[in-house]
């Protein structure tokens, strides 16, 4: 089966200005997440969607960043404007059920550099 | 609240020795827990996963972990390293019916030849 997708896989903006990025979760997977992966540091959840709807955002810097899965498939994060401290790999994951078999499944993610 | 800490940040084995690398979670809800593997400017790829049934986990490449509940430990280990194994290691742990994955910060495996 194909994989989760994500572009572009490397993205260098200038601070202050916009930017975002896409995701194609493995089909049939309903829920979907976006990590922000600072060097040197694990994965940390930005925003969790199941289906179309959000369950979790509680870390994600609302005064900058934004995210929709609006037809409850794939989805794109936007950050703007974009401060040196974004620089980062962030991550999109899909899983498909929860429980005793709940797998994450993650992309290669896209690195991001603001200068 | 759910946590993880791996207890090294960096680990240096010769080729062909054992490799260690420590995870110890919190979970307040019985957990499923996992090892990810990440090599360089590469994604995270499933090492293995346990999932309440056998305590012992075997995974690819050769590694396996074990869960142990007295001790809330969940390490990776491997008999005999290869230079192939050279990464950065995530134990992660996700909470019974709550479809969250937390991670931790991570052990970067060095081998030497």
């Amino acid at each position: 089966e194909a994989g989760v997708a994500q572009s572009p896989r490397y993205k260098i903006i200038e601070k202050r200005q916009s930017v975002a990025f896409w995701c194609n979760p493995i089909s049939g997977h309903a829920t979907l997440y976006w990590y922000q992966q600072i060097l040197g540091q694990g994965p940390k959840l930005l925003i969790q969607f199941q289906n179309n709807g959000v369950v979790d955002d509680s870390q994600l810097p609302k005064d900058r960043f934004s995210a929709e899965r609006l037809k409850g498939v794939d989805s794109t994060l936007k950050i703007q404007p974009a401060k040196l401290e974004d620089s980062a790999v962030y991550l999109c994951a899909s899983s498909f059920t929860s429980g005793e078999n709940t797998e994450a499944f993650f992309g290669q993610g896209t690195r991001l550099t603001v200068v | 609240a759910q946590s993880v800490t791996q207890l090294d940040s960096h680990v240096s084995v010769s080729e062909g020795t054992p490799v260690l690398l420590r995870c110890n979670y919190s979970s307040s809800y019985s957990p499923s827990l996992f090892w990810y593997v990440q090599h360089p400017n590469k994604g995270l790829q499933l090492l293995l996963k346990y999932t309440s049934a056998a305590t012992l986990v075997k995974g690819i490449n050769g590694f396996e972990a074990e869960f142990k509940k007295s001790e809330t430990s969940f390490h990776l280990t491997k008999p005999s390293a290869h230079m192939s194994d050279a990464a950065e290691y995530f134990c992660v742990v996700s909470p019974y019916n709550f479809n969250k994955f937390y991670f931790g910060s991570g052990t970067k495996l060095n081998v030497k030849p």
